[in-house]
């Protein structure tokens, strides 16, 4: 069964703390994407990767870092120097070259306490 | 910079009729206009893609148009039905290899039965 997964689907952080969100894909997708979304508004581009041990910054990565050891998996930390992180992440994936269609993750919810 | 437009934000109407979302995006310098459906807590369906070079797209009961010029898209959906309550969201996407998406804030619609 191809897909994304996210997880964990809640995640609870204090202030201060670290903390790590899954996204894992078996589509053999080479590009893979973080946005984040508020309520109410549309997703903004936080990463993103085209190859393995590779990644740009997109238009809010400060506060955020990621890793991309692997092609299957995309993890993003959010650290404790993004000062309002509580959000909905979501982690998307497209095949590459010139096929456009991005596909999404499920996503997760990360509230700081 | 590109910047996506969504209006109206909600829209509400009785099962049966059709409807059309409105998207606007400022930069017509566009690679492709994603179309994507949103459940509440959920990930992104991708809907409908529409290249560059072409007018329009159809799925099912949808379609999706797209005027470069006038830097519009359009999503039709013919005899809605409750079960398209949703959020609409669409993105268009940069010229670059990295085809990053940049979203609207979304049409929230709901189907009266």
């Amino acid at each position: 069964d191809g897909g994304i997964t996210q997880s964990p689907k809640y995640l609870f952080r204090k202030e201060g703390q670290n903390v790590t969100l899954s996204c894992e894909q078996n589509l053999n997708h080479d590009a893979m994407y973080w946005y984040r979304q508020d309520p109410g508004q549309g997703l903004r581009l936080i990463y993103y990767s085209q190859i393995v041990n590779d990644f740009q910054k997109g238009d809010i990565a400060e506060g955020y870092s990621v890793s991309r050891e692997k092609k299957e998996s995309f993890p993003l930390t959010v650290t404790s120097a993004q000062k309002n992180p509580t959000a909905f992440y979501l982690c998307a994936s497209r095949p590459g070259g010139s096929y456009n269609e991005q596909f999404f993750g499920p996503g997760t919810r990360l509230t700081v306490l | 910079k590109q910047e996506v437009t969504q209006i109206p934000a909600a829209l509400s109407v009785p099962e049966g009729e059709n409807l059309v979302l409105n998207c606007s995006f400022t930069d017509s310098a566009i690679y492709n206009l994603q179309w994507f459906r949103q459940d509440p807590g959920k990930g992104l369906t991708s809907l409908l893609l529409i290249q560059s070079s072409q007018r329009e797209q159809t799925s099912g009961r949808l379609n999706a148009s797209l005027d470069k010029s006038s830097g519009r898209s359009t999503l039709y959906i013919a005899a809605s039905q409750p079960g398209d309550s949703a959020t609409y969201l669409c993105a268009a996407s940069l010229s670059g290899s990295a085809r990053q998406l940049t979203f609207g804030s979304g049409t929230q619609l709901t189907v009266l039965p």
